[in-house]
């Protein structure tokens, strides 16, 4: 167990609908970070909130929002989706932002199937 | 341009046996870290190792080290006595300031499967 929880493990959905996928961050850690794992694209950065604030953004979608909460979960909410945004989503944490040397702790991801 | 270059998409070893996977990098931030996660077929993404670009020595981690080339740009993995549970896809990442965020963000190659032949 990494300490990064995320939830639901599997989702499917019809297109259209909307999902929101959650992740409780490693004890301590303030940084929350998520990713989309595709087979063609890889691994892509979405976004970052620290301590409950928008970091950094990556290559998400307008239809795509997330936030982190004052107990410093986090949220990843997709709209209309498509078949295309099947993929793995990771959530990852870490303690601090400003330093090179601080990995990123992963949750085991949620496995979106949009059908 | 890729700021994280894996060549190997797929790579055999008989077991036992050491392994190096490639990792070429780029950036012009002097203050980086280099990482490697595994990830196995259930999908979690394990951190293997760490090198700091100002790290003088090889990291090493157990049967795991990283042969770290500064002045080539490059971060290979060695995986020494291979075993069978080695196999898996393995991610070359690199965290560098991003001047547009202000943040320190993580970015991966596209990994490199790693079969181990009993």
């Amino acid at each position: 167990d990494s300490g990064v929880t995320q939830t639901p493990k599997h989702l499917i959905t019809a297109t259209g609908q909307r999902v929101t996928l959650r992740c409780s961050p490693r004890s301590g850690d303030l940084s929350v970070y998520w990713y989309q794992q595709s087979l063609d694209q890889g691994l892509q950065f979405l976004i970052q909130y620290y301590n409950g604030e928008e970091r950094a953004k990556g290559n998400i979608l307008e239809r795509f929002s997330a936030q982190q909460f004052p107990d410093l979960h986090s949220e990843l909410n997709l709209s209309s989706l498509e078949l295309g945004d099947s993929a793995l989503y990771f959530c990852a944490s870490s303690v601090e932002q400003d330093r090179a040397n601080y990995g990123y702790t992963f949750g085991s991801g949620t496995r979106l199937t949009v059908v | 341009a890729q700021k994280i270059t894996q060549t190997q998409p797929g790579m055999f070893v008989q077991e036992k046996e050491a392994v190096t996977l490639d990792c070429t990098y780029d950036t012009s931030d002097p203050s980086y870290g280099l990482f490697w996660y595994k990830q196995p077929s259930s999908g979690e993404m394990i951190f293997l190792i760490y090198q700091g670009s100002y790290d003088q020595q090889n990291a090493t981690e157990g049967r795991y080290s990283l042969n770290f080339q500064k002045a080539r740009k490059s971060a290979n993995l060695v995986i020494s006595a291979s075993q069978l549970g080695d196999s898996a896809m393995y991610f070359c990442a690199m965290r560098e300031m991003d001047s547009g965020a202000g943040s320190y963000q993580l970015t991966f190659g596209k990994g490199t499967k790693l079969s181990v032949i009993p």
